[in-house]
């Protein structure tokens, strides 16, 4: 069975710095691109970053996360992960990972539950 | 970016009657090498992750019922859900993947009437 499974949320001042985790299991991890959503309470989802399949890692952001955000991968540990520094309060929302099918143009499935990240003093 | 919009905001349908939710992107997502449109559909129930439920805007996703349907091509999509049962209350999200910089509609929200 396909899972992914999110980590690392939780509560973080505003300027702070949170690494977010997404542990892969059940497939092909090396093959796939992968991506992260986010959603604040309440609203919709808000794609964040994408980092392509192999080991040519092209990497894509969202306008409101570049140059604070960073997605990487380690293949061998099946992990996704998001390291986000500079945190504002309008960074809180629940973030999922999701899979993509294909290289990067492409759809995302499965999601993960998600992992709340709170930016609050 | 291309931006999505989705009408209505939200609808109230019976029981065993037709919902159908609109898509537009600002501009078209059918890719002329491959006459693809980059569009899919999802499903996010209360306290859930999303839920693929159609890909190449008409392609419904192994195990989604045969209710869900998606058609439409360029800029203007559509997901009808042909027969509504009380576990299609959600919101439906389409999403764009035309262009890496992905962007999903707003969201529309399903009751039962």
């Amino acid at each position: 069975e396909v899972q992914l499974v999110e980590s690392g949320g939780g509560l973080v001042k505003p300027g702070g710095s949170l690494r977010l985790s997404c542990a892969a299991s059940g497939f092909t991890f090396n093959s796939y691109s992968m991506n992260w959503v986010r959603q604040a309470p309440g609203k919709g989802l808000e794609w964040v970053s994408s980092i392509s399949s192999g080991n040519n890692h092209y990497i894509y952001y969202a306008d409101s996360v570049k140059g604070r955000f960073t997605i990487s991968r380690d293949n061998a540990k099946s992990s996704l992960y998001l390291q986000m520094n500079s945190l504002r309060a309008d960074d809180t929302a629940v973030y999922f990972c999701a899979r993509g099918i294909g290289d990067i143009l492409n759809w995302f499935d499965p999601w993960g539950q998600g992992t709340l990240v709170t930016v609050s003093s | 970016d291309i931006v999505m919009t989705q009408s209505p905001d939200s609808l109230a349908v019976s029981l065993g009657e037709r919902a159908t939710i609109k898509c537009k992107s600002s501009q078209s997502v059918l890719y002329s090498s491959n006459n693809r449109n980059y569009l899919a559909w999802y499903q996010q129930k209360p306290g859930q992750p999303p839920k693929l439920l159609i890909y190449w805007a008409s392609t419904r996703e192994s195990g989604v019922p045969e209710r869900f349907s998606g058609s439409g091509s360029g800029t203007d999509f559509t997901l009808t859900i042909s027969s509504l049962q009380a576990e299609d209350v959600a919101v439906y999200y389409c999403q764009q993947y035309y262009t890496t910089l992905f962007t999903f509609g707003p969201g529309t929200k399903v009751d039962i009437k």
